[in-house]
Formats: C-alpha cells, sequence, structure tokens
C-alpha cells in the first residue's frame, strides 16, 4: 500500500479558510468512511480532530471539518487561528485491514 | 482515562532487533473494540502505520515491513509489544504506541503514548 498524497505544505492568513486533500485509492480513502485526520505540534503526539470522514471528537473545535469525495477525503479549518499551525496527517483504513497515513501537510498560518 | 507508555532501548546498532512495549493503563487491553497500534516517525518525516494487535491476539501490519514485523499482546500485564528484526539505519525513528478505537471512532486512533526515540548506528 502506498501512503495517502497531501499537499507537503499550505499557508493562509488568520481568520481565513484553507482545505488540505488526502488523495488515495478506491482500497483506502475511496473504499469505505473510516478516514481520520490529525494534528500534530512540534515535539507533541498526535492528535485525532476528525474521523468517520467528517465527524469530530468531543473538545475539538466546530472550526474543524472533514468530507470525502471519491478517492479523495478533505479537512476544512476554518477562521485559522495562530494555534492551528501544525502538521496535519490523514489516515484511512483499508480493504486489507490495515492503517495507512498521508505524507503530512505543514500548515503555516501568516 | 487511558494512558499508553512506550518503554525500550532507545540506542541500537545494525542487523539487531528492536524490541519495544507498550503499557496500557486506565483501562483493559482486553476490553473489545480496540486495536493496538505501533506507529513510527522518522526525523522531520511524516508518520507510518506499522501495525496492529487486537486482545484476541489477530494481528495486521504493513505490508512494507510484515517480513520484519512482530506485535504481541499480554492481557496479564496490560501490554503489548512490537519487535522489529534485522534494523538498519532507515528504522531511527520515533516510535509512537496508540489506540486505534472501532467502537467510537472507527479506527481513529483517539489515544497515543508519548512516543519514544529509536536511534540506529554502529
Amino acid at each position: 500500500q502506498s501512503a495517502l498524497t497531501q499537499p507537503a505544505s499550505v499557508s493562509e492568513s488568520p481568520g481565513q479558510s484553507i482545505t488540505i486533500s488526502c488523495t488515495g485509492t478506491g482500497s483506502d480513502v475511496g473504499g469505505h468512511n473510516y478516514v481520520s485526520w490529525y494534528q500534530q505540534h512540534p515535539g507533541k503526539a498526535p492528535k485525532l480532530i476528525i474521523y468517520e470522514v467528517s465527524n469530530r471528537p468531543s473538545g475539538v473545535s466546530d472550526r474543524f471539518s472533514g468530507s470525502k469525495s471519491g478517492n479523495t477525503a478533505s479537512l476544512t479549518i476554518s477562521g485559522l487561528q495562530a494555534e492551528d499551525e501544525a502538521d496535519y496527517y490523514c489516515n484511512s483504513y483499508t480493504t486489507s485491514r490495515t492503517l495507512v497515513f498521508g505524507g503530512g501537510t505543514k500548515l503555516t498560518v501568516l | 482515562q487511558v494512558q499508553l507508555q512506550e518503554s525500550g532501548p532507545g540506542l541500537l546498532k545494525p542487523s539487531q532487533t528492536l524490541s519495544l512495549t507498550c503499557t496500557v493503563s486506565g483501562g483493559s487491553i482486553s476490553s473489545g473494540g480496540y486495536y493496538w497500534s505501533w506507529i513510527r516517525q522518522h526525523p522531520g518525516k511524516g508518520l507510518e502505520w506499522i501495525g496492529y494487535i487486537y486482545y484476541s491476539g489477530s494481528t495486521y501490519s504493513s505490508p512494507s515491513l510484515e517480513s520484519r514485523v512482530s506485535i504481541s499482546v499480554d492481557t496479564s500485564k496490560n501490554q503489548f509489544s512490537l519487535k522489529l528484526s534485522s534494523l538498519t539505519a532507515a528504522d531511527t525513528a520515533v516510535y509512537y504506541c496508540g489506540r486505534s478505537n472501532t467502537k467510537q471512532y472507527y479506527y481513529g486512533l483517539d489515544v497515543w503514548g508519548q512516543g519514544t526515540t529509536v536511534t540506529v548506528s554502529s
């Protein structure tokens, strides 16, 4: 299985919105709705922010939202804040009952 | 709440076998609905899923690593372990253990250890 494809970096100004894409295949992202997203700040463990494509765990800001179309999942962050500056990773369950991560996207809040 | 803690050697030599243990506290590893995972992160790079195990012993591993990976569970100690053989410098990474929650989060990894750094060098 190959890593899911994410843009290496994105940047936007505070208050604006950004969308990060995550492209896989019919064997992972396109095969079901078990797509999750993680936020990782430097030196810290990742944090689950989206599960099952578009659901947020309790305590995660509603500025984070997820969606999927075909083999591509997306994470949108609205009302960007300085604290959102971090690395973001998508993850998908696969038809082989394994998991696969995306390569990660570095978000810079200008 | 459930917490995970990795333990194991930080420095190994090429060709050796890495052995890491993840201790689960605040909950039982035998609770159904969770797969206990290993993930690693090479320096300055992205996350790589290594594999996971169910409390019953069923395991699944990344195809790229499965020939070198062994994951086991000890329910009496509330621990699960990773063995990675034939180490090279390319295995230098931070290794995380995590809980893949199928009950609430559809395989989302909702609990992570703090990570342990493993360096492979002669």
